[in-house]
């Protein structure tokens, strides 16, 4: 089982604003993901990263920005939220020794934009 | 193009009875994954349980099992005793080839479970 921890859990911002959520992980993973989903839907990969200073954009275009400088930190930044970043964003890492290369995934981050 | 299709939004079962959750993929590939995840209402995905496409037996894990039918694309997840706490979403998902050696995961909609006391 991964420790992977996301703050903030919960978010409420108005329009405009510059936000941060924050993603880390303890296992020395060297993948991790970032994922959107809205209430009672599927989860949409937005961002991924293959190590340090690797990062991609995934399936669901996003306005959202990530870096990658350190192992076990993954950080998601919009520069202005709007309405429409409203949604739960989900954060996981896999380790890519294994098999399997299970995705492992934080609590997540509900964010609401006024 | 991958696809994962989940056809029961919601399913209800009485609290000690088993419940199979249906799962139906689409791929062209010959190696692939198929995941169960399961989401609780406070939001974090909880892996449950992996089946790899040349895996001869059907995954267990405890409670849960995987009805691999690999002619037909189906991989249903069987949660046998259902308890009230296996309340919540479940996801099935593929993992699909995105690079040489990575993968990345394409998920279904969801079925959400309820357990009846």
């Amino acid at each position: 089982e991964a420790d992977i921890y996301q703050t903030p859990r919960y978010l409420v911002i108005g329009t405009g604003k510059k936000i941060t959520l924050e993603c880390s992980q303890t296992m020395g993973h060297d993948k991790m993901y970032w994922y959107q989903q809205d209430p009672g839907m599927e989860l949409h990969l937005i961002h991924y990263s293959y190590g340090v200073n690797s990062t991609e954009k995934g399936d669901l275009s996003s306005e959202s920005t990530v870096s990658r400088i350190r192992t076990e930190h993954f950080p998601l930044t919009l520069e202005s939220a709007r309405p429409s970043h409203t949604s739960q964003y989900l954060c996981a890492s896999s380790d890519t020794t294994g098999i399997i290369d299970t995705q492992y995934f934080g609590p997540g981050t509900r964010l609401t934009v006024l | 193009a991958q696809k994962i299709t989940q056809t029961q939004p919601g399913m209800f079962v009485q609290e000690k009875e088993a419940v199979t959750l249906d799962c139906t993929y689409d791929t062209s590939d010959q190696s692939y994954g198929l995941f169960w995840y399961k989401q609780p209402s406070s939001g974090e995905m909880i892996f449950l349980i992996y089946q790899g496409s040349y895996d001869e037996q059907n995954a267990t894990e405890g409670r849960y099992s995987l009805n691999f039918q690999k002619a037909r694309k189906s991989a249903n997840l069987v949660i046998s005793a259902s308890q009230l706490g296996d309340s919540a979403m479940y996801f099935c998902a593929m993992k699909r080839r995105s690079g040489a050696g990575s993968y990345q995961l394409t998920f279904g909609k969801g079925t959400k479970l309820s357990v009846i006391p």
